[in-house]
């Protein structure tokens, strides 16, 4: 079965572009998750969707970062303007239910911002 | 959720087994143990989790005191690529909390 795939898997821009990260969950997971990971800060939830419906956003650093999944096998993080602190390894996960349950995580992308 | 303390990193011959400490002092009664594991340049992988019962799977074994303050992974026979950092983590059994809150882990190395 294919896991949780992300695209692209490395991008490198320059200050002020717009960057857009992409993520397939696993088929039938209804939950999808977006982490950060940096060597300062390590691993941290940006947001998390239940049913393409955004549940909590409370670790999105800025205005700059909005997340979108307009269905239930494809979502988006975009950062609009980027900067260069924003670059990281930025994963996504899903997983199945709404309770307990074990997330599964993509290869990550690896974002450079000159 | 509780908060989790693990040794910044520990070192394990390969074929003997690796027995990972994870303190968890503040744990309620409604939350889970989880452990996760992360190899270099790839994304967190789960690898089990328990209430209050011990557990095991193909990969691993979690013993959990009976208190629950604390617990133990072990990986039976270590071998040079469960060399990674692995990630204690609690959290509820409640609707919507979804949040896995990874720490700093513990990195292990096995050696030849």
């Amino acid at each position: 079965d294919a896991g949780v795939i992300q695209s692209p898997r490395h991008e490198v821009t320059e200050m002020g572009q717009e960057v857009t990260l992409r993520c397939k969950p696993i088929s039938g997971h209804n939950s999808l998750f977006w982490y950060r990971q940096t060597m300062m800060r390590g691993l941290e939830l940006l947001i998390y969707f239940n049913n393409n419906v955004p549940i909590d956003d409370s670790g999105m650093p800025e205005d700059r970062f909005s997340a979108k999944m307009p269905n239930a096998s494809f979502s988006t993080l975009k950062i609009q303007p980027s900067e260069p602190r924003d670059s990281a390894v930025y994963f996504c996960a899903s997983s199945l239910g709404t309770g307990v349950g074990t997330q599964y995580f993509g290869p990550g992308t690896r974002l450079l911002v000159l | 959720d509780a908060k989790t303390t693990q040794p910044p990193s520990m070192d394990c011959a390969e074929g003997r087994a690796a027995n990972l400490p994870c303190n968890h002092s503040t744990i309620s009664g409604n939350e889970y143990v989880y452990w996760y594991r992360q190899i270099h340049s790839q994304g967190p992988q789960y690898i089990i989790h328990g209430l209050k019962n011990n557990e095991t799977n193909e990969m691993a074994s979690l013993i959990i005191t009976e208190d629950r303050k604390s617990s133990t992974l072990i990986l039976p026979h270590a071998t040079l690529r469960d060399t990674a950092v692995y990630y204690c983590i609690v959290r509820s059994y409640d609707q919507g909390a979804q949040k896995l809150v990874f720490g700093q882990g513990t990195r292990l190395t096995i050696n030849p």
